[in-house]
């Protein structure tokens, strides 16, 4: 299947800065990706969906400025947590889809830890 | 509204035995249904979809899923668990002509040697 990498796999940060995670597709163009957030013991969040080259779509209660996300290419985009605080710490997992396709292929996701 | 619900949070199956993890959804129109397995600390892997055609669809690992569309159900199967199928399981459903995927709040599959 198609394979979606993401890095860093973990990342710890002081609070009030900013973390960038890189989600990348390495075997085929994601024309959508999406990117989810997961607590523990809890189901997917879907925080935004972004088509490459557009401004990214979010769902409501999502901070747009605190979350920026950028799907600059067909094969890479990139979430940023601003001025991240402690309650930004979550599991962050990115998906794409190529066009004309049915399934979403993850990432293996991100761990950030702020402190 | 869409929503999908898996109603155990938590099940255990012996090593050996047959495995049914339940998934019901509420949808407006026709769905595309999935299922994704989580191992610890990774990222979902995508197991199997129906999109049309046969009600029964067979996926990776030896899983598979009945579409029932009168039952609004798309439980997942496998005949004979193994402990490395203890794992968190994901149903999702996508509309048609949605971008997104909606995800319900997954199950917990332990399989016990």
């Amino acid at each position: 299947g198609a394979v979606v990498s993401q890095h860093p796999s973990r990342v710890i940060c002081k609070s009030g800065t900013s973390v960038k995670i890189e989600c990348r597709s390495l075997d085929f163009q994601a024309t959508t990706m999406f990117w989810y957030r997961q607590f523990p013991k809890k189901s997917l969040m879907l925080m935004a969906t972004s088509n490459e080259g557009s401004k990214a779509t979010y769902e409501q209660g999502v901070e747009k400025d605190k979350f920026l996300i950028n799907h600059a290419s067909l094969t890479l985009s990139t979430l940023t947590v601003t001025s991240a605080h402690p309650e930004d710490s979550s599991f962050y997992i990115c998906s794409a889809r190529g066009g004309g396709t049915y399934e979403q292929y993850f990432g293996p996701g991100t761990r950030l830890t702020v402190t | 509204a869409q929503s999908v619900a898996q109603p155990e949070d938590q099940v255990n199956v012996a090593e050996g035995n047959p495995l049914t993890v339940k998934c019901t959804y509420s949808v407006s129109g026709n769905p595309y249904l999935f299922w994704y397995v989580q191992y610890p600390n990774r990222g979902l892997q995508f197991l199997l979809k129906y999109i049309t055609g046969d009600n029964l669809v067979k996926g990776s690992y030896g899983f598979e899923a009945e579409f029932n569309k009168s039952q609004t159900s798309f439980h997942l199967k496998k005949p004979s668990a193994l402990v490395s199928d203890s794992a968190l399981y994901f149903c999702a459903v996508r509309l048609t002509g949605a971008n997104n995927l909606f995800f319900g709040t997954g199950t917990r599959l332990t399989v016990i040697p």
